[in-house]
Formats: C-alpha cells, sequence, structure tokens
C-alpha cells in the first residue's frame, strides 16, 4: 500500500524567505504526483501536477521536483507571503484513473 | 482546470437522520468520481469509488449500507449520509475524472450532526 509522507508537519517563516516542503512515498511506481493548497476549512486548490516522466514543474513561485527512484518530491516556494499561508498537501496516483493517496499536509504560517 | 461543484458547503443535522451531498462536473463527463473524508488534522482518507452506471468500490472499513453512493450519470453523483451520528461529523470532498490524467475536486462539505 502506497503511504505518503510529508515533512515538516508545521512550518513558521517570515515573509520573503524561500522553503522547501518535502514529501515522500513507499513505493516508486507512481502514475503522477500532485501538489495542492488546502486553506482552513475549504477544498482544495491544485499546484502542481507532475507526471512519472517529468522531473519538475513550475508555476509563478512554485516549484516542484520528482524523483521517482528515490520516492521523494520537493516543493519550493520563492519569496513567501502571507497569503501562502495554509496547508500544502502531496499526493501521488498509482495508476491512471485511480484515486490519489494524500500525506498529512504540512501547515505553513507565513509572518509578516 | 475543468469546475467540479459541491453542494451543500456545510450542514448541519440531527443525530438518527440522513443526509445527502452532491458532486457535479460542471463542465466534463465524470467517468469516475471519488469520495474522501478528512477529520481534524488528518488526511484526506478514500472512503469510496464510483464508477458511472456501476456499484461504487468501498475502501475497507467503510460501512457501504450508511454511506450510499450514487452515480447515475456522467455529471453528477451523490453520497447519502444515513443515520448519521455525531461520529460521522467531518470534511467529505468528492473528486471527478474523466478521461485525463488530473482529478477535480469539489469544493468539499462540512457535516456537523448533533
Amino acid at each position: 500500500k502506497q503511504e505518503v509522507t510529508q515533512i515538516p508537519a508545521a512550518l513558521s517563516v517570515p515573509e520573503g524567505e524561500n522553503l522547501v516542503l518535502n514529501c515522500s512515498f513507499t513505493d516508486s511506481a507512481i502514475y503522477n504526483l500532485q501538489w495542492f493548497r488546502q486553506d482552513p476549512g475549504k477544498g482544495l486548490t491544485s499546484l502542481l501536477l507532475i507526471q512519472s516522466s517529468q522531473r519538475e514543474q513550475t508555476s509563478g513561485r512554485l516549484n516542484a521536483s520528482l524523483d521517482k527512484s528515490s520516492g521523494r518530491s520537493t516543493l519550493y516556494i520563492a519569496a513567501s507571503q502571507p497569503g501562502d499561508s495554509a496547508t500544502y498537501l502531496c499526493a501521488v496516483r498509482v495508476y491512471s484513473g485511480y484515486a490519489l493517496n494524500f500525506g498529512k499536509g504540512t501547515s505553513l504560517l507565513v509572518t509578516p | 482546470g475543468a469546475v467540479v461543484s459541491q453542494h451543500p458547503s456545510w450542514v448541519i443535522c440531527k443525530s438518527g437522520t440522513s443526509v445527502k451531498i452532491e458532486c457535479r462536473s460542471l463542465d466534463f463527463q465524470a467517468t469516475t468520481m471519488f469520495w474522501y473524508r478528512q477529520f481534524p488534522k488528518q488526511s484526506l482518507m478514500l472512503m469510496a469509488t464510483s464508477n458511472e452506471g456501476s456499484k461504487a468500490t468501498y475502501e475497507q472499513g467503510v460501512e457501504k449500507d450508511k454511506f450510499l453512493i450514487n452515480h447515475a450519470s456522467l455529471t453528477l453523483s451523490t453520497l447519502t449520509v444515513t443515520s448519521a451520528h455525531p461520529e460521522d461529523s467531518s470534511f467529505y470532498i468528492c473528486s471527478a475524472a474523466g478521461g485525463v490524467t488530473e482529478a477535480f475536486f469539489g469544493q468539499g462539505t462540512r457535516l456537523t450532526v448533533v
């Protein structure tokens, strides 16, 4: 069974810092990996989707990398802002059309 | 991205009553829908997978008679929590997929059973 782990569980940084969120998964045979943002009491916002054949994806200040062989992904947030405060979830899909396996998330607080 | 609409966004019900949650794909045909549950400070856990026109497949530990899932059309799936109890209070969220690599999520439903 695919297990997804996210480290750290919580993170507090001052505005402007660059930061890295980590995600690891136990089975390297994945179809794709997705990073989401979840605001308190809200649904999920998809940030980046990385196919198994890709090494990284970028969107604005966000960059996600994937090292499938080692079972790791990182989400890099550049020049953090208070509006980035949220929980960030990593999820992997084992096969096309299958459900996502989620990590517990990293709760990020960016202070002004 | 595609739009998935989930209603209601929150609901409070009395213990013993049933609650229905709707999940609609607005601009694509969802051949598969997934229902997840999230307890406070926990990850999203898959409850069941439903394919249009077929019976849902439930994950281990999820009572299929308590959580009734209907996926009668390519744009609508419903989750009915029957005889709800306080321990069913949670955040329920649906995800729809339809022949693409990415699944799209609804806004979620906060269920509180009193």
